[in-house]
């Protein structure tokens, strides 16, 4: 089955633990992308990353490292995770030729 | 400034009638545009997508149209059913270098009424 994996769906942590979301696509999709959902404001897109060993900055990157290893994986780094990072977050893949991305189930972070 | 906007945060329609969902865009340089639907504790999954080159596109019961002069477009659903009850958000995609990078508006909660 076609899709797009986060781990975990539901975390708390505090202000500063360092903390990774992960994310796995089975489509063999070039792009991948996280973004973060929050009340009125939509998905905002955090860092995306067009292939391997290449990524690039969002419109909401502060306070997010990412990773592209492989072509798989895509995780989510919060070094010093802070409150306003209390956020669901998305991560999502798609073909390079195509925008219908895919999107997996969400991660709902809060940080206290 | 949000580029892509949906005005109406919430909808409510009776079964068998129209929904019409609206979103309007500032940045002239989008030329693909899509409708994403999500229910709770879901991702959102893709539903229907319109090229810039045309003003409307038919899948089933969902149709979308796109008037570029007023930088405005609405996805219909004809007839609406309680499963359609979710929240939708229209997205936005300019082809650049940068690869596709998907503009997202606020969301429209739909809730279709028995």
């Amino acid at each position: 089955e076609a899709q797009v994996t986060q781990n975990p769906r539901y975390l708390i942590t505090v202000t500063g633990k360092k903390l990774t979301v992960t994310c796995s696509q089975n489509m063999n999709h070039e792009y991948m992308s996280w973004y973060r959902q929050d009340p009125g404001l939509g998905l905002r897109q955090i860092y995306y990353s067009m292939n391997v060993e290449v990524t690039d900055k969002g419109d909401v990157p502060e306070g997010y490292k990412v990773s592209r290893k492989e072509k798989r994986n895509f995780p989510l780094i919060l070094e010093s995770p802070s409150p306003n990072q209390t956020s669901l977050y998305f991560c999502a893949s798609s073909l390079w030729d195509r925008t219908e991305a895919f999107f997996g189930q969400g991660t709902r972070l809060t940080v206290v | 400034d949000q580029q892509v906007k949906q005005n109406s945060p919430s909808l409510s329609v009776q079964e068998g009638r129209i929904s019409i969902l609206n979103c309007d865009y500032t940045n002239s340089m989008f030329d693909y545009f899509l409708w994403y639907k999500k229910y709770p504790a879901e991702g959102p999954t893709f539903l229907i997508s319109i090229s810039s080159i045309k003003d409307k596109n038919e899948d089933g019961r969902f149709t979308v149209f796109l008037n570029k002069s007023a930088k405005h477009l609405s996805l219909h659903i004809v007839p609406s059913q309680p499963g359609d009850s979710a929240v939708y958000f229209c997205a936005a995609s300019a082809r650049n270098n940068a690869g596709n990078m998907l503009t997202f508006g606020g969301g429209t909660r739909l809730m279709v009424k028995p």
